[in-house]
């Protein structure tokens, strides 16, 4: 069963801080990774996408992978109140059926004013 | 780019009655799409991948008899929840993968806004 683990959380952080959400997975032959943010009662909403090793910034949203860790991580500078969710942590997995994301049970991220 | 809608947002219906989902890709062409179930407070749970003009793939203990799938074209799948009991109440989300879209991967899956079930 390939597995991908995140904190629950919560995680809180003041507002203007920066959020650190990590994410490890057990299929050492995974090669996609995603990021979706979900708001309460509405659906996942991708945020980015990375396929290898080290950083990928996309405004004030850093994703960072190391396969050899299995571990990816997404960092959120500058946190607004809007950031408030749940981030789900999302690996594809390559099946004899075809490939399809396993989910994380996602990091509740609260930022405070 | 990369919008998928579903309809209806919201559904409420008597126990034993039949439910349909429409699932609909409007700016690109799904080769496969997917259907999820969450309940509140939990994590997405799989339920069915389904292909262009072939059977939907079931996630185990999902009754495939019970959850019909249909992906008839590639911008439309639609599931049916059929004889649908309260424990069938739900948020249920499809989700559709492109091939080259700008911006993202051949595997990048993008949500529909979800339909909330609630059966009486």
């Amino acid at each position: 069963q390939k597995e991908v683990e995140q904190n629950s959380g919560p995680l809180s952080v003041p507002e203007g801080a920066i959020a650190s959400l990590n994410c490890t997975y057990s299929d050492r032959g995974s090669q996609s990774f995603f990021w979706y943010r979900q708001y309460s009662g509405k659906s996942p909403e991708l945020i980015m996408s990375i396929y290898s090793n080290g950083d990928k910034e996309d405004g004030r949203f850093t994703a960072q992978l190391n396969k050899a860790s299995q571990y990816v991580s997404l960092l959120i500078r500058d946190s607004q109140p809007s950031d408030s969710a749940t981030y789900l942590c999302a690996v594809n997995e390559v099946t004899g059926g075809g490939n399809k994301l396993t989910f994380g049970t996602g990091t509740q991220l609260k930022v405070e004013l | 780019g990369a919008v998928v809608s579903q309809h209806p947002s919201r559904v409420i219906c008597k126990s034993g009655t039949s439910v349909k989902i429409e699932c609909r890709s409007l700016d690109f062409q799904a080769t496969t799409m997917f259907w999820y179930r969450q309940f509140p407070k939990k994590s997405l749970m799989l339920m069915a991948t389904s292909n262009e003009g072939s059977k939907a793939t079931y996630e185990q203990g999902v009754e495939k008899d019970k959850f019909l799938i249909n992906h008839a074209s590639l911008t439309l799948s639609t599931l049916t929840v059929t004889s649908a009991h309260p424990e069938d109440s739900s948020f249920y989300i499809c989700s559709a993968r492109g091939g080259g879209l700008a911006g993202g991967g051949t595997d990048t899956q993008y949500f529909g806004p979800g339909t909330r079930l609630t059966v009486l």
